[in-house]
């Protein structure tokens, strides 16, 4: 069964840019959740989806947003890029939100 | 807010020593308890998991339980190995969520 893909795994982008991600859940899952990891900041909620619709979000600015296709893949969107924003995105699927949540191994997303 | 803390690290041992690391929460309600591990250029891994007090989960020779009256979810291992090597995070989910709350990981180096 394959697990939850991310593509691309590394970007390179400069300040002021935006960027865009995306993640595929383990088949059958909707529940898509992303996260940011930095070495200062640790992990931090960034936002969930279930059937297209976002159910929670974190404390990010609104320059980090976010969708869920009908087929729950998930794209995640940063614009006006600062370098604050470098850092390890990791996205995760389950079936409904419910735990566990299953991880990708993440985008490593570098601001020059 | 729901919150985790872990010991910091970084923890070095020797192979077939005696690990623990330990983890406490805050948070409101009855939340599940979660470590996750993460490999170098990994995602995080579901190592185990526990839903309700006095829980004990289990995985590859690592425990932890759910302690209610000290809000602790602390990880063991009786001997470990070279491949235990790795970032381990404490997390928790509360009621009703769906999102996770993450301490803010303790790196492990096993030595042979």
């Amino acid at each position: 069964k394959a697990g939850v893909t991310q593509t691309p795994r590394y970007l390179i982008k400069t300040r002021g840019q935006q960027v865009t991600l995306s993640c595929s859940p383990i088949s059958g899952h909707r529940s898509v959740s992303w996260y940011q990891q930095t070495p200062g900041q640790g992990l931090q909620f960034l936002f969930e989806y279930f059937s297209e619709t976002q159910r929670n979000k974190g404390n990010f600015p609104g320059r980090f947003s976010g969708r869920q296709f009908s087929n729950s893949r998930s794209e995640m969107n940063v614009s006006t890029l600062e370098l604050g924003d470098s850092a390890l995105y990791l996205c995760a699927s389950s079936w409904t939100g419910d735990q566990p949540q299953h991880f990708g191994d993440g985008t490593r997303l570098s601001i020059l | 807010g729901d919150s985790v803390t872990q010991m910091e690290g970084p923890v070095t041992l020797s192979e077939e020593a005696f690990l623990t690391i330990n983890c406490t929460y805050t948070a409101t309600g009855y939340p599940s308890l979660f470590w996750y591990v993460q490999y170098p250029g990994e995602g995080l891994q579901l190592l185990l998991k526990a839903t309700k007090a006095d829980d004990k989960g289990s995985n590859k020779g690592f425990e932890a339980t759910y302690r209610k009256e000290t809000t602790s979810f602390h990880l063991e291992k009786g001997s470990v190995q070279v491949s235990d090597s790795a970032v381990y995070f404490c997390a928790l989910s509360g009621q009703g969520a769906q999102k996770l709350v993450f301490g803010q990981g303790t790196r492990l180096t096993i030595n042979p």
